[in-house]
């Protein structure tokens, strides 16, 4: 049962340019939702998270948004670099400790220079 | 110092062999993770231990034993292995309290079953 989905699979964008990503969820329990980046070889990295108490939240160049009755939550990268050119997965789990990370499905983006 | 770490980082087996992967974390987190990432980068939770104490439990085939020496360490031990496992199995860890969800992976072991 796939609880978060993230679209789209792949993203190539030119440097300078705006990167959007979006994911879904399904379980309105849900209270904690991360981004994880992800560079060939290595293991996901905590990039940016949210609670649904807030629609924005922007650390440098990077801001989530989130859409609570949507069901909805994006990542927005501002002035692409090369070096942000990795796999970028979205997550949503229980702002417990001990909860699962339900993950999509990562999106590939390339950062073209 | 590297706060979440796994050996080996690369393991080729053939079919029907036991092998185990150990993590450790230097973090004095209480909660630690395995989780799977396959062929197409898809990441699944398989067990979480907290204090030593199993509390996630995926549907996993047994052949797969996860064991929790101390709080710092998470071991994988893998029975009769299949070429459906070869994917890379990443450890992870976290703090109890407020933010729990924020989980520190390790840089991932990787399986090869031939």
């Amino acid at each position: 049962q796939q609880q978060v989905k993230q679209s789209p699979q792949s993203l190539i964008v030119q440097k300078g340019g705006i990167s959007i990503i979006n994911c879904a969820y399904e379980n309105t329990a849900f209270d904690y939702f991360p981004w994880y980046q992800q560079f060939p070889g290595k293991g996901p990295a905590l990039l940016i998270a949210i609670r649904p108490d807030v629609s924005e939240k922007k650390e440098g160049r990077f801001t989530i948004s989130f859409n609570k009755s949507a069901k909805q939550f994006s990542l927005h990268i501002m002035d692409s670099q090369p070096g942000d050119s990795a796999t970028y997965f979205c997550a949503a789990s229980f702002d417990t400790s001990g909860s699962r990370l339900t993950f999509g499905e990562g999106t590939q983006l390339t950062v073209n220079p | 110092d590297t706060a979440v770490s796994q050996t080996p980082k690369y393991l080729v087996t053939q079919m029907g062999n036991d092998k185990s992967i150990k993590c450790e974390q230097n973090l004095g987190h209480d909660t630690m993770y395995w989780y799977k990432q396959d062929s197409k980068k898809f990441l699944k939770i398989m067990f979480s231990y907290n204090n030593k104490e199993l509390i996630i439990n995926e549907t996993v085939p047994n052949r797969f034993s996860p064991k929790s020496p101390d709080k710092a360490h998470l071991n994988l031990h893998i029975n009769s292995l299949e070429l459906g496992d070869s994917a890379v199995y990443f450890c992870a860890s976290s703090q109890e309290g407020r933010g729990g969800g924020t989980q520190y992976f390790g840089p991932g072991t990787r399986l090869l079953v031939l």
